[in-house]
């Protein structure tokens, strides 16, 4: 079965612009989940995504946000990006209950010049 | 407020030792308890997982952790560490009691293992 895909795997971007991120689950996976990975604040989770529906959000401005399709790929945009904003921006996809495991995509890594 | 803390930033084993990589939790309800690894440039893969049951819980390559409920402790062994097991390590708990569905994990801060040949 193939892995959590991530695309693109690197951007680089300057500050005031908008990217997107997109994620391609494990088939049959329902539940994917974003978290950002930086050196200072380490792993923090941003949103998660069951059946098109944010089921939970993390502490971040709205400037970032999500949305799962149909087929349960899910895209995460950050708009005006800032310099703080520069980070591995990890997906996982996971069978919905609690119990299940999350498997994690090789992320994007976005620079903010 | 669930949390997980990781007090070693690095640890370092001879290659051939045993390792521990150290993990407490603090959650209201029985956690959900699971360990990563990361090597430079890549995801997180996963290791092991606690939900229920047996308090010694093996895992990939020769890991295994015990959960001790009375220290909210869930350390990461492996009886010989390999110069392949250099890389970075993350304990996650999942609080299947903070209300509503949800799959959040909260992380430590990941300690770095070091295995010198």
């Amino acid at each position: 079965k193939a892995g959590v895909t991530q695309t693109p795997r690197y951007l680089i971007k300057t500050r005031g612009q908008q990217v997107t991120l997109s994620c391609s689950p494990i088939s049959g996976h329902r539940s994917v989940s974003w978290y950002q990975q930086t050196p200072g604040q380490g792993l923090q989770f941003l949103f998660e995504y069951f059946s098109e529906t944010q089921r939970n959000k993390g502490n971040f401005p709205g400037r970032f946000s999500g949305r799962q399709f149909s087929n349960s790929r899910s895209e995460m945009n950050v708009s005006t990006l800032e310099l703080g904003d520069s980070a591995l921006y990890l997906c996982a996809s996971s069978l919905p209950s609690a119990q299940e495991t999350q498997y994690f995509g090789p992320g994007t890594r976005l620079l903010v010049l | 407020a669930q949390s997980v803390a990781q007090p070693e930033d690095q640890v370092n084993v001879a290659e051939g030792n045993p390792l521990t990589v150290k993990c407490t939790y603090s959650v209201s309800g029985n956690p959900y308890l699971f360990w990563y690894v990361q090597y430079p440039n890549r995801g997180l893969q996963f290791l092991l997982k606690y939900i229920t049951g047996d308090n010694l819980v093996k895992g990939s390559y020769g890991f295994e952790a015990e959960f001790n409920k009375s220290q909210t402790s869930f350390h990461l062994k492996k009886p010989s560490a390999l110069v392949s097991d250099s890389a970075l390590y993350f304990c996650a708990v999942r609080d299947p009691g903070g209300g509503g569905a949800t799959n959040k994990l909260i992380f430590g801060t990941g300690t770095l293992l070091a295995v010198q040949p």
